[in-house]
């Protein structure tokens, strides 16, 4: 089975650009998160979704930051505009309903110039 | 508020050494507790985790982890690292009946030769 799927990698792009961040649950996977993870912040929860409906949404930063699932295969993470201090990485974590373990994704290491 | 505290940003230690990585949690309501693992550029995998019944839990790897009511402590420990081990470990609680994973700050474990 694959596991969560991320995309791109790593992503380098300049300050005021709009970025689009991927992720592909693990089929059967009702839920969603999404994390970012920087040295001075850790690793913080900013949104999760069940059954495709944004549950909470408090860790979100600010209205520059939305996310979506419009399907139960898709999950995007954007930022717009994207500013330095958004550097980071952002990793996709998914779980079935019921159980308590979730899986992560490889992350996506975005450098914002 | 819930918190997870990791005391030891940094542990370094020699291959075939044993281990122990602190974890203290503060909850007022039950919580089940988490260990998961992050190799350089790569997402989270699970280690052990710590639901209800016998306080000591097997996780892979040869970790182990012992759950302590009392001191709200989930301490990890390996009795023999190997080089492979090095990697940033965190603890993490999920409050009974919710789905958010609280996260430690992480501990760096350095294996040397």
């Amino acid at each position: 089975d694959a596991g969560v799927i991320q995309s791109p990698r790593h992503e380098v792009t300049e300050m005021g650009q709009e970025v689009t961040l991927r992720c592909k649950p693990i089929s059967g996977h009702d839920y969603l998160f999404w994390y970012r993870q920087t040295m001075m912040r850790g690793l913080e929860l900013l949104i999760y979704f069940n059954n495709n409906v944004p549950i909470d949404d408090s860790g979100m930063p600010e209205d520059r930051f939305s996310a979506k699932m419009p399907n139960a295969s898709f999950s995007t993470l954007k930022i717009q505009p994207s500013e330095p201090r958004d550097s980071a990485v952002y990793f996709c974590a998914t779980k079935r309903a019921g159980g308590l373990e979730q899986f992560f994704g490889p992350g996506t290491r975005l450098t914002v110039l | 508020a819930q918190s997870v505290t990791q005391l030891d940003s940094q542990v370094p230690v020699f291959e075939e050494a044993p281990v122990e990585l602190r974890c203290n949690y503060s909850s007022s309501v039950s919580v089940y507790l988490f260990w998961y693992v992050q190799y350089p550029n790569q997402g989270l995998q699970l280690l052990l985790k710590y639901l209800s019944g016998s306080t000591l839990v097997k996780g892979i790897n040869g970790f182990e982890a012992e759950f302590n009511k009392s001191q709200t402590s989930f301490h990890l420990r390996k009795p023999s690292v190997h080089i492979s081990d090095t990697a940033e470990y965190f603890c993490a609680v999920i409050l009974y009946n919710t789905d958010k994973l609280i996260f430690g700050t992480g501990t760096r474990l350095q294996v040397f030769p």
